[in-house]
């Protein structure tokens, strides 16, 4: 049981905008930033979304976050097939001495 | 280019022990934090342990408390992970993942880690 959930898959055409949410508590993401990670198949997380909104170097721009108190958003636009991955939300969790907890993920698949 | 290299992964019987390395270039290893963080076959990323800097830091997940121990030599630039007491619930590919202030940025290729009798 992950302490931020996510629904477990979301699908689109190519071309569409899809959202995955994220949902927390107000010792997470309603007092720290949050990040997002995309898994492809067979390979480690890659950061793809920090502090809520911001995009590493190299990131596409048709992937964007956001936050709203305890619950945060990945969108997809001009959905492709090569994101077809599993996407992680991450965020500092305040409670038990301080740790990272993630959602459990997840599936995107671009029919 | 950043790069994280784990190694020492492998099969272990219950209750036996195991230590995770990881090999860290292109970036000053001693000032950033680094996480281990694990993924079980199929199932999603669950963080184990993070260390500071300068090791003043460290904090265990409670599934692992009091039977890993995390562990870098700046010096060697490398991060560590000693696992006893394994458990077949320790079954994951280890990740080990930089730290920037705010979030575990760069992650290696993982190791996997069985326990199976």
């Amino acid at each position: 049981q992950s302490v931020l959930t996510q629904p477990p898959s979301a699908s689109g055409t190519p071309g569409q905008r899809v959202t995955i949410s994220c949902s927390g508590s107000s010792s997470n993401i309603g007092s720290n930033t949050v990040n997002w990670y995309q898994q492809l198949p067979g390979t480690a997380p890659k950061l793809l979304i920090y502090s809520n909104n911001q995009r590493p170097s190299g990131v596409p721009d048709r992937f964007s976050g956001s936050k709203s108190g305890t619950s945060a958003s990945l969108a997809i636009s001009g959905l492709q097939s090569e994101d077809e991955a599993d996407y992680y939300c991450a965020a500092w969790d305040d409670s038990l001495n301080g740790r990272w907890v993630f959602g459990g993920g997840t599936k995107l698949t671009v029919l | 280019e950043v790069q994280l290299v784990e190694s020492g992964g492998g099969l272990v019987k219950p209750g036996g022990s195991l230590r995770l390395s990881c090999a860290a270039s292109g970036f000053t290893f001693s000032s950033y934090s680094m996480n281990w963080v694990r993924q079980a076959p199929g199932k999603g990323l669950e963080w184990v342990s993070s260390i500071s800097s300068s090791s003043s830091y460290i904090y265990y997940a409670d599934s692992v408390k009091g039977r890993f121990t995390i562990s870098r030599d700046n010096a060697k630039n490398s991060l560590y992970l000693q696992m006893n007491s394994l458990r077949a619930e320790d079954t994951a590919v280890y990740y080990c993942a930089r730290e920037t202030d705010i979030v575990p940025d760069y992650w290696g290729q993982g190791t996997l880690v069985t326990v199976s009798s």
